[in-house]
């Protein structure tokens, strides 16, 4: 059964202290591995689509990479508006669904 | 810029209700998803569709069902609404199997 899980629930940091959060997967074949951000009340928000094992993907501070068992998102000198919970989700090549992780909370503090 | 809209952001509705919650998106994307997000669970599928007049259950589908009557719009239909269908309602569209979603911003639903 196709499975997400994403570590750690909750991360608190300062501003500029870079960090990593990790989403470790298991599915039957890979179609797409998804990164979203999501603010309190709000809809989340796609971030990166990975496909295969040593991509990467870039976008301001956030960097996405992908092994075959996990993805990391480092988050580079991060900023207070950075805080959100982030998602990471996966799609195997049997069918449509798209599983979601639990998410990780981030908190930055200035 | 690609949009999904929701109809209502908040709606409070009596038990026994049946609720309409609708989607519209402006994408021509083949897909689109209906997911409810409770605190401790995350995002669970109720019902997807990849083509008009098509749909599919997904993990919770029951005491819902779906119409999708033209590619643009998804509506999810609470028969009876329960206080435990009390939750944030999410609609999203995509392209095609394999891309991102685009998520609404969500309707909040309370069942009193």
């Amino acid at each position: 059964e196709d499975q997400v899980t994403q570590s750690p629930e909750a991360l608190r940091l300062q501003e500029g202290e870079s960090s990593s959060l990790n989403c470790s997967y298991t599915v039957s074949g890979l179609r797409g591995l998804f990164w979203y951000r999501q603010d309190p009340g709000k809809g989340p928000e796609f971030l990166f689509t990975l496909y295969s094992a040593g991509e990467e993907k870039e976008k301001e501070r956030l960097k996405a990479t992908l092994t075959k068992k996990e993805s990391f998102l480092h988050i580079t000198a991060p900023k207070p508006e950075d805080s959100a919970t982030y998602l990471c989700a996966v799609q195997d090549t049997g069918g449509f669904k798209t599983i979601f992780g639990a998410g990780t909370r981030l908190f930055v503090k200035a | 810029d690609v949009k999904v809209t929701q109809s209502s952001r908040y709606l409070v509705k009596r038990t026994g209700e049946k609720v309409f919650l609708e989607c519209v998106q402006d994408m021509d994307h083949e897909n689109m998803f209906w997911y409810r997000q409770d605190p401790g669970l995350g995002l669970r599928l109720i019902y997807f569709s990849y083509d008009v007049k098509m749909k599919e259950k997904g993990d919770i589908p029951e005491g819902y069902s779906v119409s999708r009557e033209k590619k643009e719009r998804f509506s999810l239909i609470l028969e009876s609404a329960s206080t435990n269908q009390t939750s944030m309602y999410l609609c999203a569209s995509s392209l095609i199997q394999g891309y991102g979603y685009t998520f609404g911003s969500g309707t909040r639903l309370t069942v009193v």
